[in-house]
């Protein structure tokens, strides 16, 4: 089936640094790939969806210069906090699209938590 | 607006017993329905998904769902369910962008 791994699976980074976290498909091309936050208990939020070779479309609230979405290559996506501060603390999840963005089914990588002292 | 509520934040049932968990969508259009399992700390697992066709779906680990349309319903079912089911159930609707409910969480009791 579709593998994607995401990596690193857990980062802890001081205030003030940026942490990069890849998103890769393994077996397959994704065309697009979501980027998604999720707090303790509650729901995914989408954050952005990455387009191969374009820029990425941020949902409302989303600071796009504060979460740099890079998506070079078709089976590669990468999330890049900046700056990151404790409030940035939060488990970040990708997914990769297979279908087409529309009614495409999400596979999704095993999620990096990331936890800004 | 397009919404997916999942009215049980959580649900406990016994090893063995049945298992239904709700889901209904609000969408402008003929939906794409999903459901996702999420163990603690991991990813999203797709556990089935419907497109159209037969409304009784067929999933992955003795998962199926239904499809009401009358109802905006696309409820969960498992017949017996095991230990290792335990965990978090997602209900999404896709389209250009994919919403997800709020979750339930499963726990099973020996």
């Amino acid at each position: 089936g579709a593998v994607v791994s995401q990596h690193p699976s857990w980062v802890i980074c001081k205030s003030g640094t940026s942490v990069k976290i890849e998103c890769r498909s393994l077996d397959f091309q994704a065309t697009t790939m979501f980027w998604y936050r999720q707090f303790p208990k509650q729901s995914l939020m989408l954050m952005a969806t990455s387009n191969e070779g374009s820029k990425a479309t941020y949902e409302q609230g989303v600071e796009k210069d504060k979460f740099l979405i890079n998506h070079a290559s078709l089976t590669l996506s990468t999330l890049t906090v900046t700056s990151a501060h404790p409030e940035d603390s939060s488990f970040y999840i990708c997914s990769a699209a297979i279908g087409g963005a529309t009614e495409g089914i999400q596979y999704f990588g095993a999620g990096t938590r990331l936890s800004v002292l | 607006a397009q919404s997916v509520t999942q009215p049980d934040i959580h649900i406990t049932v016994s090893e063995g017993a049945s298992l239904e968990l709700r889901c209904n969508y609000s969408y402008g259009a003929t939906p794409y329905l999903f459901w996702y399992v999420q163990s603690p700390g991991q990813g999203l697992q797709l556990l089935l998904k419907y497109f159209s066709g037969d409304t009784l779906v067929q999933g992955i680990k003795g998962f199926e769902a239904e499809f009401k349309r009358s109802q905006s319903s696309f409820n969960l079912r498992k017949p017996s369910v095991h230990w290792s089911d335990a965990a978090e159930y997602f209900c999404a609707v896709g389209g250009f962008k994919t919403i997800f409910g709020a979750g339930t969480r499963l726990f099973v009791k020996a």
